[in-house]
């Protein structure tokens, strides 16, 4: 069975510090990892990344995946209040697209 | 483009009663994928559907769930006889057709069963 374990499960940082959350996984069929931010609604796709695809960067936002290791990490730098949120870690396992996710990590920015 | 709409956002059921979530998944996406949301629990996949298929329900439990993706109208997933441990939050995603491993996702349905 797919497994996806993020840590830590919580948080609290002071605005402006940089966080960096953490994923490992085990999957039968690695095709690609998702990371995505989940508020008090949708959970908000961030990024993909796949064997042809392993670091990204959006702004304050950036992930590598270290597919030797099976981990992947999301830094988030000069934390704003605006990032607290549930950070949710997602395998695409190969087959028919179904995504197994982490429990997330609950990140709380404080002013 | 709106983006994936699910209704309604809350849904109070007695248990023995039936649920019905819809979907209506982004424009131009024919792939929708359900997920459910247990407290302190990651997002578990139950279904995968296209239009007029289901590709994947292996994450279904086998009795009084059911899921559809018409070929005009949302998904819907239906729950039958409820139970106090259906209680949760429902989450729908889409993709577009060759791109299944970017899900977009709704804001949820969030079942409460009394």
């Amino acid at each position: 069975e797919d497994k996806v374990v993020q840590s830590p499960l919580s948080l609290v940082v002071h605005e402006g510090d940089t966080v960096t959350l953490n994923c490992s996984y085990e999957v039968t069929n690695f095709r690609s990892l998702l990371w995505y931010k989940q508020e008090k609604k949708a959970p908000t796709f961030l990024f993909m990344l796949t064997s042809s695809g392993i670091e990204k960067k959006s702004g304050r936002l950036s992930s590598i995946l270290d597919k030797k290791e099976l981990f992947s990490i999301l830094n988030i730098t000069a934390t704003q209040t605006g990032d607290s949120a549930i950070y949710l870690c997602a395998v695409d396992g190969g087959g028919s697209y179904q995504l197994t996710f982490g429990k997330g990590t609950k990140l709380s920015v404080i002013p | 483009n709106a983006g994936v709409m699910q209704n309604p956002r809350h849904l109070v059921r007695r248990r023995g009663q039936e649920a019905r979530l819809r979907c209506s998944p982004m424009k131009g996406h024919s792939h929708v994928y359900w997920y459910r949301q247990l407290p302190e629990e990651g997002l578990k996949f139950m279904v995968y559907l296209q239009k007029e298929n289901i590709i994947d329900e292996s994450g279904m439990p086998k009795e009084r769930f059911s899921a559809e993706f018409p070929k005009e109208g949302p998904s819907i997933l239906r729950i039958q006889q409820v139970v106090r441990g259906d209680s949760a939050a429902y989450f729908c995603a889409s993709s577009p057709p060759g791109q299944g491993n970017i899900q977009y996702f709704g804001a949820g349905t969030r079942l409460s069963v009394l």
